[in-house]
């Protein structure tokens, strides 16, 4: 089956310890990306990538990291968490520039 | 700049009602559009897409949209609404350079109640 897969699906942590969310797709996917889920705001993009080795900032990259070292596998990391990132992330995948995205199920963080 | 509205924050049709989201976009280039549907606890799941051509699409799930450029519109339509509509409706519109995009911008979301 077809999907975009992160991990975790829901994920409490401290202020400053290290955490990364996985992303992995197994569509061979050229185009990833990640979002964040605010109420009120929508969904707003943090990091993409083109391709392996190819990463973008976004609309709010302040406070993440991102790598893309194999096709498939587009990890977020946050160095150090804040209570201001607290929310709902999803990461997607495209075939190109012009297909549309696939969404994973979301990974709900809390930071305290 | 870029942006995207949904005027509706919240919506509650009756069962078996018509419905319509609205949805305008700022966009300068010809827009790549998109309505994407949110159930409870689950992801995004696409409900259709314009790029091009045919102005009115259809979509799964027995939506349908129309885009219309000189109202820098895109609503969603269902001429009758089922309780399992019940969810969040999000519309994008893909940017970041002409003949594609690397983003989706994102309206604020509707949120669709069904009474029985």
């Amino acid at each position: 089956e077809a999907q975009v897969t992160q991990n975790p699906r829901y994920l409490i942590t401290v202020t400053g310890k290290k955490l990364t969310v996985t992303c992995s797709q197994n569509m061979n996917h050229e185009y990833m990306s990640w979002y964040r889920q605010d109420p009120g705001l929508g969904l707003r993009q943090i990091y993409y990538s083109m391709n392996v080795e190819v990463t973008d900032k976004g609309d709010v990259p302040e406070g993440y990291k991102v790598s893309r070292k194999e096709k498939r596998n587009f990890p977020l990391i946050l160095e150090s968490p804040s209570p201001n990132q607290t929310s709902l992330y999803f990461c997607a995948s495209s075939s190109d520039s012009q297909r549309e995205a696939f969404f994973g199920q979301g990974t709900r963080l809390t930071v305290v | 700049a870029q942006s995207v509205t949904q005027p509706d924050i919240h919506i509650t049709v009756s069962e078996g009602a018509s419905l319509e989201l609205r949805c305008n976009y700022s966009y300068g280039a010809t827009p790549y559009l998109f309505w994407y549907v949110q159930s409870p606890g689950q992801g995004l799941q696409l409900l259709l897409k314009y790029f091009s051509g045919d102005t009115l699409v259809q979509g799964i799930k027995g939506f349908e949209a129309e885009f219309k450029r000189s109202q820098s519109s895109f609503n969603l339509r269902k001429p009758s609404v089922h309780w399992s509509d019940a969810a969040e409706y999000f519309c994008a519109v893909g940017a970041g350079f002409s003949g594609g995009y690397n983003k989706l911008i994102f309206g604020a979301g509707t949120r669709l109640a069904v009474h029985p």
